[in-house]
């Protein structure tokens, strides 16, 4: 099946410091790529629609500024969460959708990226 | 406003058979998927229904009725492994996903 690596893993980041997050799919085209947010216990929340070569759609609340996103190829998207404070903290997945997937349209997930900020 | 609903915890028996049910109110329809989330992982794909009717993939089988707003996913033979949170999501008009809050499934030996 399809795969979504995720860079890194775990990060652990001191306050206003900003922190990269890469989303890789590995084995097939992702022309649209999708960034949630997931806090403990709770549903994931979309916060941005990637597609590769234009700008990415931020839903309503998420600061397109704080969260700066790039889709440069259509296997690499990339999330930065500039001048992160503690409350940043969560866990972040990406995943990405298989253009030739057909009506299925499924999405793929990354592993996750676990935040933390001291 | 969308909304999807699933109960919030279940409890089932190594070797039974568990429904978890999600009812979805939502501007339009064109899709229903379930996923699977281990705790600390990111979800995977389950099963993707968009006719009514039973969708069967091994030990799961994924159930829905449009005209309900109704979907259920079924786990036959269940292993401890199967312990995890299981979220139902709906595409709306626009394509874009709307996500139940989960259900998490507890399997007891």
């Amino acid at each position: 099946g399809a795969v979504v690596s995720q860079h890194p893993s775990r990060v652990i980041c001191k306050s206003g410091t900003s922190v990269k997050i890469e989303c890789r799919s590995l084995d097939f085209q992702a022309t649209t790529m999708f960034w949630y947010r997931q806090f403990p216990k709770q549903s994931l929340m979309l916060m941005a629609t990637s597609n590769e070569g234009s700008k990415a759609t931020y839903e309503q609340g998420v600061e397109k500024d704080k969260f700066l996103i790039n889709h440069a190829s259509l296997t690499l998207s990339t999330l930065t969460v500039t001048s992160a404070h503690p409350e940043d903290s969560s866990f972040y997945i990406c995943s990405a959708r298989d253009a030739d997937a057909g009506e299925t349209d499924t999405q793929y997930f990354g592993p996750g990226t676990r935040l933390t900020v001291l | 406003g969308q909304n999807i609903d699933q109960p919030t915890e279940m409890t089932a028996t190594e070797g039974a058979i568990v429904q978890i049910n999600c009812t979805y109110q939502t501007s339009g329809f064109n899709g229903l998927f379930w996923y699977q989330q281990h705790a600390g992982e990111a979800p995977t794909f389950l099963s993707y229904n968009v006719l009514d009717g039973l969708e069967e993939k091994g030990r799961f089988s994924s159930f829905l009725s449009r005209s309900k707003g109704y979907s259920y996913l079924l786990l036959k033979e269940l292993q401890m492994k199967d312990s995890a949170s299981y979220l139902c999501a709906v595409k709306d008009s626009n394509y874009q996903l709307i996500w139940g809050a989960g259900t998490k499934l507890i399997i007891k030996p």
